[in-house]
């Protein structure tokens, strides 16, 4: 099975812009978590999407949000982006709730 | 509140030694524990996963091992080489509660010639 991915990999932004990053699952796989991981905090949890909705949420502002498609698919959108925003967002899959998050290469944020 | 702890923050070791790096948790109710290793610039991947029952788990050069009563886990690596220089990350899963993960700071092991 082809793994998690993400694209885009790589992307600059300036501040006030918005930005969606994508993520398709392992097939098969119904869970899409999404994280944010800076090197000063490590990874932080944003959300995570099963069959289409919102199961868990972290304690990031409402900037960030994020969806699910039927294909399992999931987009996550940040607002009006900050400096503080850059950091490299991964997004896992798994299949059922007590299975393993297999992550995605990530896809890294510079906001100037 | 449910926490992970992880110990040291960075370990430099020299190639073919030995190393273990801790990791305590508060995260109750308990399902499981996983610990990750994280190339620089590239997503974790499951090394191992421990349920409550389970004391030990290898994976290679790495072993884990879990004490569910003082709620404290272990990630040691035999025999270290170049190629383990990475982040690990011990992540534990809360039953119910949607199955939240809670994440560990990390270690950041660099493996020296």
């Amino acid at each position: 099975k082809a793994g998690v991915t993400q694209t885009p990999r790589y992307l600059i932004k300036t501040r006030g812009q918005q930005v969606t990053l994508s993520c398709s699952p392992i097939s098969g796989h119904r869970s899409v978590s999404w994280y944010q991981q800076t090197p000063g905090q490590g990874l932080q949890f944003l959300f995570e999407y099963f069959s289409e909705t919102q199961r868990n949420k972290g304690n990031f502002p409402g900037r960030f949000s994020g969806r699910q498609f039927s294909n399992s698919r999931s987009e996550m959108n940040v607002s009006t982006l900050e400096l503080g925003d850059s950091a490299l967002y991964l997004c896992a899959s798994r299949d059922g709730i007590q299975e393993t998050q297999y992550f995605g290469p990530g896809t890294r944020l510079l906001v100037l | 509140k449910n926490q992970v702890e992880q110990s040291p923050q960075s370990l430099i070791i020299l190639e073919g030694k030995n190393c273990t790096l801790q990791c305590n948790y508060t995260v109750s109710p308990f399902s499981n524990l996983r610990w990750y290793k994280q190339d620089t610039g590239r997503g974790p991947v499951s090394l191992t996963i421990m349920t409550f029952s389970e004391n030990t788990k290898s994976n290679g050069r790495y072993t884990a091992t879990l004490d569910a009563d003082t709620k404290q886990s272990s990630l040691h690596i035999t025999a270290s080489q170049l190629s383990d220089s990475a982040s690990y990350i011990c992540v534990v899963t809360q039953k119910a509660a949607g199955n939240k993960l809670t994440f560990g700071g990390g270690t950041r092991v660099l493996v020296k010639p």
